[in-house]
């Protein structure tokens, strides 16, 4: 059964205190991986598209890295603003649905 | 002016009662999708419509029907509202041969 793992559920950090956040996937051919990030009480708002192994993507202090199995979303000296709960989907290959995860819950302490 | 805006942004109504949440954008994408939210789980396509013409249902459409009035306009209609239908509730839209998908701010709905 196609499914997206993401882990962990919850995330605390200091301000700086650098880590990363994983989303692991099955799926029958993989059209794309997604980022997206959602703050409360908002929808979710597009960070990148990942298409094949090897593939990396960076915004600001956000890198997405992916293998044949997962994804990682590392976050580097990250600050308060950057609390939030992080997405991840995959697009399954042949169909145009989309599997997401149920995300992390990342919380920036100053 | 946001791109896509939902209304309304919250609704409380009672077990069996009809009700519609409305999607609109401004981004003059062709393909729109609704999504619902719950806690514990990801987001879960209810319907998804490629063109005025082209509507289709997603992996949990039971108790859910869509009208596509314009490419613009994209409503989700409750015909009969069940608690379990309580919800966060998105609508997105995309571009024929994009992945990105951009969301709606969300309709929060409870079902008493």
């Amino acid at each position: 059964e196609d499914q997206v793992t993401q882990s962990p559920e919850a995330l605390r950090l200091q301000e700086g205190e650098s880590s990363s956040l994983n989303c692991s996937y099955t799926v029958s051919g993989l059209r794309g991986l997604f980022w997206y990030r959602q703050d409360p009480g908002k929808g979710p708002e597009f960070l990148f598209t990942l298409y094949s192994a090897g593939e990396e993507k960076e915004k600001e202090r956000l890198k997405a890295t992916l293998t044949k199995k997962e994804s990682f979303l590392h976050i580097t000296a990250p600050k308060p603003e950057d609390s939030a709960t992080y997405l991840c989907a995959v697009g399954e290959g042949g169909t145009y649905k989309y599997i997401f995860g149920t995300g992390t819950r990342l919380k920036v302490l100053a | 002016d946001a791109d896509v805006t939902q209304t309304p942004r919250n609704r409380i109504t009672k077990t069996g009662k009809r009700i519609m949440l409305e999607c609109s954008q401004t981004k003059g994408h062709d393909r729109m999708y609704w999504y619902r939210q719950d806690p514990g789980l990801g987001l879960r396509l209810i319907y998804y419509s490629f063109d005025v013409k082209d509507i289709n249902k997603g992996e949990i459409s039971d108790g859910y029907s869509v009208s596509r009035q314009a490419q613009a306009k994209f409503s989700l209609s409750l015909e009969s509202a069940i608690p379990n239908q309580t919800a966060l509730y998105f609508c997105a839209t995309s571009v024929d041969g994009q992945e990105t998908q951009y969301f709606g701010p969300g309709t929060r709905l409870l079902v008493l």
